[in-house]
């Protein structure tokens, strides 16, 4: 969906070097998620933010940090990187009046 | 707690026959539920959602869905398949909506569309 953006699309990082992904959507949503992808575990939840001023961890937040710059938009840094944090990550927005979520198109991170 | 379980990590079919991708979901309450599409190197894309209007649910590209209560399950099918079906398929549960409505994915079911 064109109206959530993530950049970089792909990124190769060596061990323990700072990572920054970026999420940015148009949408006017207030709600904003950070998921991870492995293979065969579906996506999981890292961090969750309702509002600027309102961020939460998700079921596997440890190793990553996230930032609310906006309403628009919300940041994934990984600030040491490794190995098994290579995965598919996904941002996603939504809306307190509903539960539906509208993804972005992923980034692709290794991490060697 | 809620939790997803999709019974099948692959599924292949022939094009034009139909397509069955089984889900069971684990839920304290009345849970939303909803299919999402991932087609290669895309993001996922909303197929359906089930919020209790009705227990079959019609979605894009002729997908449809059953809920049963009394077997947890949301079945998601498609009578006849096409190329552009093959893709991978995740069932989602929605939390409580006190608890911020957080998705629990089920693993993927990844469908192969044989010629």
């Amino acid at each position: 969906d064109a109206d959530v953006t993530q950049t970089p699309r792909n990124r190769i990082t060596k061990t323990g070097k700072r990572i920054m992904l970026e999420c940015s959507q148009t949408k006017g949503h207030d709600r904003m998620y950070w998921y991870r992808q492995d293979p065969g575990l579906g996506l999981r939840l890292i961090y969750y933010s309702f509002d600027v001023k309102d961020i939460n961890k998700g079921e596997i937040s440890d190793g990553y940090s996230v930032s609310r710059q906006a309403q628009a938009k919300f940041s994934l840094s990984l600030e040491s990187a490794i190995p098994n944090q290579t995965a598919l990550y996904f941002c996603a927005t939504g809306t307190a009046g509903t539960d539906t979520q509208y993804f972005g198109p992923g980034t692709r991170l290794t991490v060697l | 707690a809620q939790s997803v379980t999709q019974l099948d990590s692959h599924v292949s079919v022939s094009e034009g026959t139909p397509v069955l991708l089984r889900c069971n979901y684990s839920s304290s309450y009345s849970p939303s539920l909803f299919w999402y599409v991932q087609h290669p190197n895309k993001g996922l894309q909303l197929l359906l959602k089930y919020t209790s209007a009705a227990t079959l649910v019609k979605g894009i590209n002729g997908f449809e869905a059953e809920f049963k209560k009394s077997e947890t399950s949301f079945h998601l099918t498609k009578p006849s398949a096409h190329m552009s079906d093959a893709a991978e398929y995740f069932c989602v549960v929605s939390g409580f909506k006190a608890a911020g409505n957080k998705l629990t994915f089920g693993g993927g079911t990844r469908v192969l569309v044989k010629p």
